[in-house]
C-alpha cells in the first residue's frame, strides 16, 4: 500500500538540540497528522493540522500543514530524553475521524548521550 | 475511562494456524480501524468498521484475512492458515468518527508466524 515519504529515516542527536522532520506525498491531503510511537505501544497524537498553511504548536513541538497540502513539517524544540521514539506523519484525505490514515514510513529519533 | 485495548499482546504461530485478534474500542466510539504494521515501517489500513457495518476492507491483503464487529463494539480481526509473511503488529484504533475526532490506537497485537 501507499505509505508517505519521510526524511530524515533517522536522526541522532545531542540532548538539547532542535530536531527538523518531513513528509511528502505524491497527492493531496486535507488533513496532516504527527505521531509518535515508542516501543510495543500503539501511535500516540501529538499535533493534527487541518487547513493548507496552518502552524500548530503543542508545547515545543510545532507543525505546519505545507500550502500545497502535499507535505508537512515537524520541528522539536530543545531536544529532552523523552522525545526519543519514531514519529510517523499520517494523511487523511477528509477532516472527519471515520476515515483511514495514510502513514509515512517513519523518522526514527535517538539521543546521544 | 480506558483506552483501546488488544488481546494477546504477543502471538506465536505455526504457518498454517489460525489465529483470531482481538479489539475493545473506546466506549462509545463508532469507528473502527485495524491497521497492520510491518517491522521498520509505518502502519497500513486493513479494515473499518462504523458500528457493525465493514465499510471498507480494501486494505486486507488476501482471503485469508477476515475482521467482524458483530455488536458494534469489540472486533475481532481473523487470519486463516496463517504465512511467515503475516508476521507483524496489528493495531487496533477508534474513533467518534465525527469532524477533527482523533483516532486512538490501542497496543498492537504483536504476532510471530514460524
Amino acid at each position: 500500500g501507499q505509505q508517505l515519504n519521510q526524511s530524515p529515516q533517522s536522526m541522532f542527536i545531542q540532548e538539547g538540540e532542535d530536531v527538523s522532520m518531513n513528509c511528502t506525498s505524491s497527492s493531496i491531503f486535507n488533513t496532516w497528522l504527527w505521531y509518535k510511537q515508542d516501543p510495543g505501544e500503539g501511535p500516540v497524537l501529538l499535533i493534527a493540522l487541518y487547513k493548507a498553511g496552518e502552524l500548530t504548536s503543542n508545547g515545543r513541538l510545532t507543525a505546519q500543514f505545507g500550502i500545497t497540502r502535499k507535505d508537512s513539517f515537524l520541528n522539536i524544540s530543545a531536544s529532552i530524553p523523552s522525545d526519543v521514539g519514531i514519529y510517523f506523519c499520517a494523511g487523511q484525505k477528509s477532516n472527519f475521524g471515520n476515515e483511514k490514515l495514510t502513514f509515512g514510513t517513519g523518522t526514527r529519533l535517538t539521543i546521544i548521550p | 475511562g480506558a483506552g483501546v485495548s488488544q488481546s494477546p499482546r504477543y502471538k506465536v504461530a505455526k504457518r498454517g494456524q489460525d489465529v483470531a485478534l482481538r479489539c475493545d474500542p473506546i466506549s462509545g466510539h463508532v469507528s473502527l480501524f485495524w491497521y497492520q504494521q510491518a517491522l521498520g515501517q509505518g502502519p497500513e489500513f486493513l479494515t473499518y468498521f462504523q458500528n457493525e457495518a465493514q465499510l471498507d476492507k480494501s486494505g486486507l491483503p488476501s482471503d485469508r484475512f477476515f475482521a467482524e464487529r458483530p455488536e458494534g463494539s469489540v472486533s475481532t480481526l481473523k487470519i486463516q492458515r496463517t504465512q511467515q509473511e503475516d508476521s507483524a503488529v496489528y493495531l487496533c484504533a477508534s474513533s467518534l468518527g465525527g469532524r477533527q475526532e482523533t483516532q486512538y490506537f490501542g497496543p498492537g497485537t504483536r504476532l510471530l508466524v514460524l
